[in-house]
């Protein structure tokens, strides 16, 4: 099955600072997804992006699909950014496979 | 509208009961799916239907499991019987027609004891 790592697997911020979590991926995908899982364990869509650059308030991202590669920026992090963030890509019906997670805490 | 819609959110059950998750997707949504998470393996695929019928069960760890779909709006998971290493959240997703991106419900957290 097509293979996703994401960096880094965990990552202590400032309030305030920026950051870019990384996702690569193995093979061609129809689909790639941005989630973060709040502390309530909650799966909160945050970017569906095949391909190109979007970008929502203090987030944005950019999928390179002919690289492989997609990046999620965090711009002047705030506490509530805290949480995991899952990179998941799809292939074939649909299904998606998940990365592990880049854990991010942001401290006051 | 309401999301994807998952039923308990949270259950606790003895080693050899039966339990039953259930999930409503969105409405409009053709294709569901079954996820599992663990602090081992992660978010892993357990089963996926499209239009009702169940396209890949691959993921499914073992016999103990099924899942069916009676119609566009219910989908239920059972796992019978029931053991502690089946604790874990259970997650149902659906996506609309036409597209690839998936919505989450809010998850089952199991815990067999």
């Amino acid at each position: 099955g097509i293979q996703v790592e994401q960096s880094p697997p965990d990552l202590i911020l400032q309030e305030g600072a920026n950051s870019t979590l990384r996702c690569n991926f193995s093979d061609s995908v129809n689909n790639l997804q941005w989630f973060h899982q709040n502390p309530w364990g909650q799966l909160i869509n945050l970017f569906y992006i095949p391909s190109g650059t979007k970008q929502n308030g203090r987030l944005s991202a950019t999928t390179v699909a002919t690289e492989r590669y997609s990046l999620l920026y965090i711009s002047s992090s705030q506490t509530t950014d805290s949480g995991v963030y899952f990179c998941a890509v799809g292939w074939g019906n649909n299904r998606l496979a998940f990365g592990k997670g880049n854990q991010v805490v942001v401290i006051p | 509208d309401a999301g994807v819609i998952q039923s308990p959110r949270h259950e606790v059950t003895e080693m050899g009961q039966e339990v039953t998750l259930r999930c409503k997707p969105i409405s409009g949504h053709n294709s569901l799916f079954w996820y599992r998470q663990t602090m081992m393996r992660g978010l892993e695929l357990l089963i996926y239907f499209n239009n009702n019928v169940p396209i890949d069960d691959s993921g499914m760890p073992e016999d103990r499991f099924s899942a069916k779909m009676p119609n566009a709006s219910f989908s239920t998971l059972k796992i019978q019987p029931s053991e502690p290493r089946d604790s874990a959240v259970y997650f149902c997703a659906s996506t609309p027609t036409g597209s690839t991106e998936a919505f989450f419900g809010q998850g089952t957290r199991l815990t067999v004891v």
